[in-house]
């Protein structure tokens, strides 16, 4: 069964400190999606991209995070300088371009097994 | 308002016993929806998408009502392993909107 792939699993790093994370998602899956989770909260959705298109970033701190997919396959996701609050799951997950199946959608995100970054 | 809001628990039921979840969700134009279980620390899986007429699989049995915007996720004869959190999931306009999910523990 085909999966999303990220890595690290795991990364720990101090404040101020750049890090990085690698996602690639299933063969022939057009939408790319970062989240963050926190512990006890749904995903928060960070970037999504259409391809190697930005679709929505609005929730994206700019300041800080940068994303890319250059080829629109395999995408980067980082964070220069990380801080305290960042701490979290970041899960990567992808999808196919939404369509129909009789007369039910066919857009199933599936989730990579996501970094666990810790900032200390 | 939040996109899509569901009870957060916990959930503390026997084993074998039923356990329905409920999630309401703000957009009426949100086009499908689905329930993904996630265990402790781990990535989200789906469980099952659900469909307007309603489907089950197994134990499962998932519900969508349009009219008042809310979908049902029902758990017969739970297991110790339905342990889990359960995230409600709607597509809007392209994009997923995550509830905040509900904690379920299963009991000797």
């Amino acid at each position: 069964e085909a999966e999303v792939a990220q890595s690290p699993r795991y990364k720990i790093t101090e404040k101020s400190q750049a890090v990085a994370f690698w996602c690639d998602p299933i063969s022939g899956h057009a939408t790319l999606y970062w989240y963050r989770q926190i512990l006890g909260q749904g995903p928060e959705l960070l970037v999504q991209f259409q391809d190697e298109s930005v679709v929505d970033d609005s929730q994206l701190p700019k300041d800080r995070f940068s994303a890319e997919r250059l080829k629109g396959v395999d995408s980067t996701l980082k964070i220069q300088p990380a801080e305290l609050g960042d701490s979290a799951m970041y899960l990567c997950a992808s999808s196919t371009f939404p369509s129909w199946l009789a007369g039910e959608p066919t857009d199933t995100q599936y989730f990579g097994p996501g970094t666990r970054l810790t900032v200390l | 308002r939040k996109e899509v809001e569901q009870d957060p628990g916990p959930f503390n039921v026997p084993e074998g016993a039923t356990v329905a979840f409920n999630c309401t969700y703000s957009n009426s134009a949100s086009q499908s929806f689905f329930w993904y279980r996630q265990d402790c620390r781990k990535e989200p899986k789906l469980l099952m998408s659900v469909y307007s007429s309603g489907n089950e699989d197994g134990r499962f049995t998932a519900q969508l009502n349009r009219a008042s915007q809310y979908i049902s996720l029902l758990i017969r004869d739970s297991k110790l392993s339905d342990s889990a959190t359960y995230l409600c999931v709607v597509n809007a306009g392209n994009q997923f909107y995550f509830g905040t999910g509900t904690s379920l523990t299963v009991i000797p």
